[in-house]
């Protein structure tokens, strides 16, 4: 099983529409869990940035962790044509040096 | 202004040459790493370097890599015979804060084309 599974999409949404994007993962010792968003040929940006279990709200994203199902979520609401790049999630365990990333999910929002 | 920089944006080069790979992280980054995306795939960890030596290297960074910071500020990576399957967008990030906290602070990339 691999250590963090995410869909790679690609995943297309009119504009305003509430995104959702997920990741499982099966390391229980990650307790620090991230989100980045990467535009074409660049280099991953950081999005949000949540420790252990809960929820963290940001503008209009908002990040959900549940360690219990070992399952991180990334909301967009009000999506825009901005918003068009592949979201990352990423985790790190406690005490670790490297942080680890999902595959990626391509994400388009259409005006 | 990036806080991290990286050259060359792209480089080619024949198979079995070596190539190195610099970057140029923000002065208070403590932890320096390396990851490489094969184009459409994940962003994968290659090695973690802190306080001048290798923190943590995954199994892709085998006898082919090495990490330097010789001077205090360039970081690189060196691959010394290069294969087709390196070719691969090469990415340096830095990070201030302590292990297992803090933002990953990523270059614009590194381009490496293997003929």
């Amino acid at each position: 099983q691999k250590e963090v599974e995410q869909d790679p999409g690609p995943l297309s949404v009119p504009e305003g529409a509430i995104v959702s994007l997920n990741c499982t993962y099966s390391n229980s010792a990650f307790q620090y869990f991230m989100w980045y968003r990467q535009y074409s040929r660049k280099g991953p940006e950081l999005l949000m940035y949540t420790y252990s279990s809960g929820n963290k709200e940001d503008g209009r994203f908002t990040a959900q962790v549940d360690k219990s199902s070992k399952y991180i979520s990334l909301f967009i609401r009000d999506s825009q044509p901005s918003d068009s790049a592949t979201y990352l999630c990423a985790m790190i365990n406690t005490g670790g040096f490297k942080t680890i990333f999902g595959a990626g999910t391509r994400l388009f929002v259409k005006a | 202004e990036p806080e991290v920089t990286q050259t060359p944006s792209h480089q080619v080069t024949q198979m079995g040459q070596e190539v190195i790979l610099r970057c140029v992280p923000i002065s208070n980054h403590l932890y320096f790493y390396w990851y490489r995306q094969i184009l459409g795939q994940k962003v994968e960890f290659l090695v973690s370097f802190y306080n001048n030596e290798i923190s943590e290297k995954s199994e892709i960074f085998d006898d082919q890599f090495s990490v330097e910071r010789p001077d205090g500020s360039n970081f690189t990576l060196k691959i010394r015979s290069t294969k087709l399957e390196d070719s691969a967008m090469y990415f340096c990030a830095g990070k201030r804060g302590l292990a297992g906290t803090g933002e990953l602070f990523f270059g614009e990339g590194s381009r490496l084309t293997v003929l």
